[in-house]
């Protein structure tokens, strides 16, 4: 139980290029999701928090226009990195937390958009 | 003072050995305690939960939580080679984001 689906798995596109991301999960409604950035040899960054029906919550210093994101579903959110530049290149990750049965819920996470901008 | 703290490594214990992997959380209102396990390149993987002070065992992966000392430890017995990866702890709140610690990478030597 708990699979988080993440599509999709690489994406090499030019610079200025507009790029989506989506996260599902597959097996369990998700109230909230989170998106995070990793780059080689470091540790995850949280980008967002995505919750259904209402505008993300941006950590510091990330740009809220640059990193577009819609949970339209209990089941999908989505991440677009807009007019991408090869500084955007990096592993995006997503997570979801299961509706919950009670508030001791983990994070299940997708396997990763490995995303390089030539 | 980051909120999860953890040594970043690496910690290299031979093949067979018991591997410890601790780490400490500053907000004393946690109420869950996870392990992930991610392997280079991949994303993280669950391995364990844990929400109550004491022990909570797994196959070879234990779990040792105490509340008073702020401190979550898994040991991992008869390490073997694939379970070379970055272990991360993560703690909540309830219902508040999870918050993970920048984790350990443990080398499990042939």
């Amino acid at each position: 139980g708990a699979v988080v689906s993440q599509h999709p798995s690489w994406v090499i596109c030019k610079s200025g290029t507009s790029v989506k991301i989506e996260c599902r999960s597959l097996d369990f409604q998700a109230t909230t999701m989170f998106w995070y950035r990793q780059f080689p040899k470091q540790s995850l960054m949280l980008m967002a928090t995505s919750n259904e029906g209402s505008k993300a919550t941006y950590e510091q210093g990330v740009e809220k226009d640059k990193f577009l994101i819609n949970h339209a579903s209990l089941t999908l959110s989505t991440l677009t990195v807009t007019s991408a530049h090869p500084e955007d290149s990096s592993f995006y990750i997503c997570s979801a937390r299961e509706r919950a049965k009670s508030e001791y819920q983990p994070q299940h996470f997708g396997d990763g958009t490995r995303l390089s901008i030539l | 003072q980051k909120e999860v703290e953890q040594n970043s490594g690496p910690l290299s214990v031979p093949e067979g050995a018991i591997a410890s992997l601790n780490c400490t959380y500053s907000d004393r209102v946690s109420q869950s305690f996870f392990w992930y396990r991610q392997y280079s390149g991949k994303s993280p993987e669950l391995i364990m939960s844990i929400y109550s002070n004491g022990d909570k065992e797994d196959g070879r992966f234990t779990a040792q939580l105490n509340k008073a000392s702020q401190y979550v430890s898994l040991l991992i017995r008869d390490s073997q080679p694939s379970d070379s990866a970055t272990y991360l702890c993560a703690v909540s709140g309830g219902y508040q984001k999870v918050t993970f610690g920048t984790g350990t990478k443990l080398q499990v030597i042939p």
